[in-house]
């Protein structure tokens, strides 16, 4: 079973600021199957990023995933005070499909 | 619109079964997985488990945690999937989300809370 572990487990900027959030597979991820989720209290979460890098309908482009292998990335280019959130990686590739993150806090500092 | 709709969560004793639905609405049922994922109190995301379409052999999967306590199963006359969960313990208590598909998840339902607790 592959394992993902996001990096760092809080992430502390102001509006305005880029965020790099960290995604680390434990074997590799076939065909880039990575997608990232995004998740407010009391909300169902909400795709953001699939294939790695493709952003799903209707997210703003300053929402942008890279990687490919073990190792990815998800960049919010300038965060808007509605991105302060908690974001899951979550890997499709592989026995069992849909294995999530622990998740990636990012608040206002 | 797609809509999923989680019904039957609530408070269950350690070791009894409880069965949740999801009605879904706004797309063709019987074309699409479906899936459940579930959220511990304050925790991160679980995936529980998934339903394939008739077309691809409804057949299922469950992440070890649950197997052989919980099934899925679907209706697709009545465009409901069901989770079956059997023998519950304390650690099965969070949110459980009905989602269309299983691997990219664009559509989540808003979520049952099941607590298991004595």
């Amino acid at each position: 079973e592959i394992v993902l572990t996001q990096s760092p487990g809080t992430l502390s900027l102001s509006p305005g600021e880029r965020a790099t959030l960290s995604c680390r597979a434990s074997q590799s991820v076939s065909s880039s199957y990575l997608a990232w989720y995004q998740q407010k209290p009391g909300q169902a979460p909400r795709l953001l990023i699939y294939g790695a890098s493709s952003r799903a309908t209707g997210i703003p482009d300053r929402f942008s995933g890279s990687g490919s292998g073990t190792d990815f990335t998800l960049t919010i280019s300038r965060l808007e005070p509605e991105d302060f959130a908690v974001y899951y990686c979550q890997q499709y590739g592989s026995s069992p499909p849909g294995t999530f993150g622990q998740g990636t806090k990012v608040e206002i500092k | 619109e797609v809509q999923l709709v989680e019904s039957g969560g609530g408070l269950v004793q350690p070791g009894r079964s409880l069965r949740l639905s999801c009605t879904a609405s706004g797309f063709t049922f019987g074309d699409y997985a479906m899936s459940w994922v579930r959220q511990a109190p304050g925790k991160g995301l679980e995936w529980v488990g998934f339903i394939r379409s008739k077309a691809y052999g409804g057949t299922t999967e469950y992440a070890a945690s649950v197997k052989g306590r919980f099934t899925i199963s679907r209706d697709d006359s009545k465009s409901i999937a069901y989770l079956q969960m059997n023998s519950l313990k304390t650690e099965d208590t969070a949110v459980y989300y009905c989602t269309r598909d299983f691997m990219v998840i664009t559509y989540w339902g808003q979520g049952t809370l099941v607590t298991v607790s004595s």
